[in-house]
């Protein structure tokens, strides 16, 4: 049973280089979401979608766009990262909305 | 605007004593209500829901929790900790949205 699995686990960036956090889900959920926990800020919301080709704004959305074109990957990208989106990201996925949502384990992000 | 509390953000109990976790929301409807855990390094994990029927709701690993509406509380329980419960807990409420709220968390240490 995979779930719901984010790749990288770890990375280290500099300031201004992108990169692309993949979340892969094997449940057909509609529903997927990113996240970012912080210290004592519990989980913001990044972006989500309710389906494929479907994306929305978050909580949190700015400095950072996603990509829903397939119904299983829901693609996490920081354009020009900086040190204020060092976090650990979580993806999570449901089969409609309301419903429980099914974590990864999580990519913990440092941007130097 | 809609929120979710968490009062406690640390406690301690001795392996054994009964636990009792606070969360209150503010919404206007009954929400459908939830209690994540989370183990170091680790992802979120549902452990019970409530959308409707029965207040009391009970949850893997022993655990249950009570809707109160006169309250708009969801507090969560357990008669007897284990030491391996020791994790960071997590109420979240959704209500006729496409997205949960999180509260900010209660970290649980258990003492031997």
């Amino acid at each position: 049973n995979a779930g719901v699995t984010q790749t990288p686990k770890f990375r280290v960036l500099k300031t201004g280089q992108s990169m692309t956090l993949l979340c892969a889900q094997d449940m057909n959920h509609e529903y997927m979401y990113w996240y970012r926990q912080d210290p004592g800020m519990g989980l913001r919301l990044i972006h989500y979608s309710v389906g494929e080709g479907t994306t929305a704004k978050g909580e949190v959305p700015d400095g950072y766009n996603v990509s829903r074109l397939k119904k299983q990957n829901f693609l996490l990208g920081l354009e020009s990262a900086a040190p204020s989106q060092t976090s650990v990201y979580f993806c999570a996925s449901s089969l409609v909305s309301n419903q429980p949502q099914h974590f990864g384990d999580g990519t913990r992000l440092s941007i130097l | 605007a809609q929120s979710v509390t968490q009062p406690d953000i640390h406690i301690t109990v001795s392996e054994g004593a009964s636990l009792e976790l606070r969360c209150n929301y503010s919404y206007g409807a009954t929400p459908y209500l939830f209690w994540y855990v989370q183990s170091p390094g680790q992802g979120l994990q549902l452990l019970l829901k409530y959308f409707s029927g029965d207040t009391l709701v009970q949850g893997i690993k022993g655990f249950e929790a009570e809707f109160k509406r006169s309250q708009s509380s969801f507090n969560l329980r357990k008669p007897s900790v284990h030491w391996s419960d020791a994790a960071e807990y997590f109420c979240a409420v959704a209500i006729n949205t496409d997205k949960l709220i999180f509260g900010t968390g209660t970290r649980l240490q258990v003492f031997p």
